[in-house]
This record gives structure tokens, C-alpha cells and sequence, in this order.
């Protein structure tokens, strides 16, 4: 079964740059969103289809994807930031696939 | 602007069914542009997807709970339905239905969640 791996954990100072990865086999070769979760919050959609931000979503956050590796990027990160973060892709039979997620932390 | 809202029992017995409901407002569960999807999280853990159901009535499930999950939808009532049987304490985990944008065949992100209900899988 496919598979995305995210790093547990992310720490960053308020106003940096906060990079968080995805790993998964070609995953360069599909579609990959991301979602944020707070505490005791449903997720919100943050990138869709690699790179595109929804309206509503702040610009400092961007999104890549190439490779075997899909990149989440909060420019200017704030403390408001601070959330869990999901990718999610399709495998090759339309199934979802979530990755572990990654919990944000702003020092 | 779409809404979506989980309803059911939040407790359910071991090697029971588990039974849920989506209801859709401010939008049409008959609209060909878009999927409909079940995700769940258990206390402490990560999203897992159940699956999801085209207005059609195609589905697509978790290849792990595929013999345990039915999704169905009722275009008359504008909702959508997880059934999830032989329920075990591993099953316990807060439930979200959501809305997915669809191009084609292919399901893409998901962009409208509920605000997700717990179910407590206990005797």
C-alpha cells in the first residue's frame, strides 16, 4: 500500500521560515495537499493540488512538490501557526492516503 | 457557504454497528463536481481515511476496513452515510464527513469538513 512519511515534529522561531516534508514513492507524479489541525478543530485545507493556497488562506504559506518529496513552507511563521499539519495524496487505485502528520511548534 | 454535520449514537457496543449520518447544507450531495468522504482520527492519532461515494452511489474504501465499512448517500434527504459493522475498541476515534472536489474519476483534495463526532466503542 502507498505510504507518506512526515517528521513527527517541527520547531520554529516566530518570523522564520518553517519547512515541513512529505515523503512518498513518485510523489512528484501525483497531487498533494496539506491540511492544518488545531486542538479540538476539524482540519482546514491550507494547499491544494501542490501549491495552490484557498481563499481565506493566509500567502506565507506554499507549497511544492517534486520528486519522491512534497514540501509545506510558512514564511514568517506565526505563533497562530502552531498546529498539527497533514499531506494527502491518492494512490494508484483513487484511494486517500493521509501522512502521520507533523506537529508545528513555535517557540 | 457548504455546510457539513456529523450525527449518531456516541456510544456503541463491541461487535455492534456503528452508524452515522452527513448532513449537507447550502449545497447538493447530487452535484457531479464533487465526492463525499469519511475520515476518522482516534484519541492522540492521526487522520485514517474510511472512504468516500459519488452521488452516482460509486465508492472506494480503505483497503483495511473494506469488509467492515458501507458508504451510502440519499439525495432525497441531502445526506450521507458511513456504516461501519463489528465495531471494536480500536474503532473509537472522533468521526469527520467532508466534502472532496472531484475532476473526472479522480478525487481530489478535501475542502469542506464537519466538526467531527466521537464515538466511544465501550460495553
Amino acid at each position: 500500500s502507498y505510504e507518506l512519511t512526515q517528521p513527527p515534529s517541527v520547531s520554529v522561531s516566530p518570523g522564520q521560515t518553517a519547512s515541513i516534508t512529505c515523503s512518498g514513492d513518485k510523489l512528484g507524479d501525483k497531487y498533494a495537499c496539506w491540511y492544518q489541525q488545531k486542538p479540538g478543530q476539524s482540519p482546514v485545507l491550507v494547499i491544494y493540488q501542490d501549491s495552490k493556497r484557498p481563499s481565506g488562506i493566509p500567502e506565507r504559506f506554499s507549497g511544492s512538490n517534486s520528486g519522491n518529496t512534497a514540501t509545506l513552507t510558512i514564511s514568517g511563521t506565526q505563533a497562530m501557526d502552531e498546529a498539527d499539519y497533514y499531506c494527502q495524496a491518492w494512490d494508484s487505485r483513487l484511494q486517500k492516503v493521509f501522512g502521520g502528520g507533523t506537529k508545528l511548534t513555535v517557540l | 457557504q457548504v455546510q457539513l454535520q456529523e450525527s449518531g449514537p456516541g456510544l456503541v457496543k463491541p461487535s455492534e454497528t456503528l452508524s452515522l449520518t452527513c448532513t449537507v447544507s447550502g449545497g447538493s450531495v447530487s452535484s457531479g463536481s464533487y465526492y463525499w468522504s469519511w475520515i476518522r482520527q482516534p484519541p492522540g492519532k492521526g487522520l485514517e481515511w474510511i472512504g468516500y461515494i459519488y452521488y452516482s452511489g460509486s465508492t472506494n474504501y480503505n483497503p483495511s476496513l473494506k469488509s467492515r465499512v458501507t458508504i451510502s448517500v440519499d439525495t432525497s434527504k441531502n445526506q450521507f452515510s458511513l456504516k461501519l459493522s463489528s465495531v471494536t475498541a480500536a474503532d473509537t476515534a472522533v468521526y469527520y464527513c467532508a466534502r472532496g472536489r472531484r475532476f473526472g474519476e479522480l478525487p481530489y483534495y478535501m475542502d469542506v469538513w464537519g466538526k467531527g463526532t466521537t464515538v466511544t466503542v465501550s460495553s
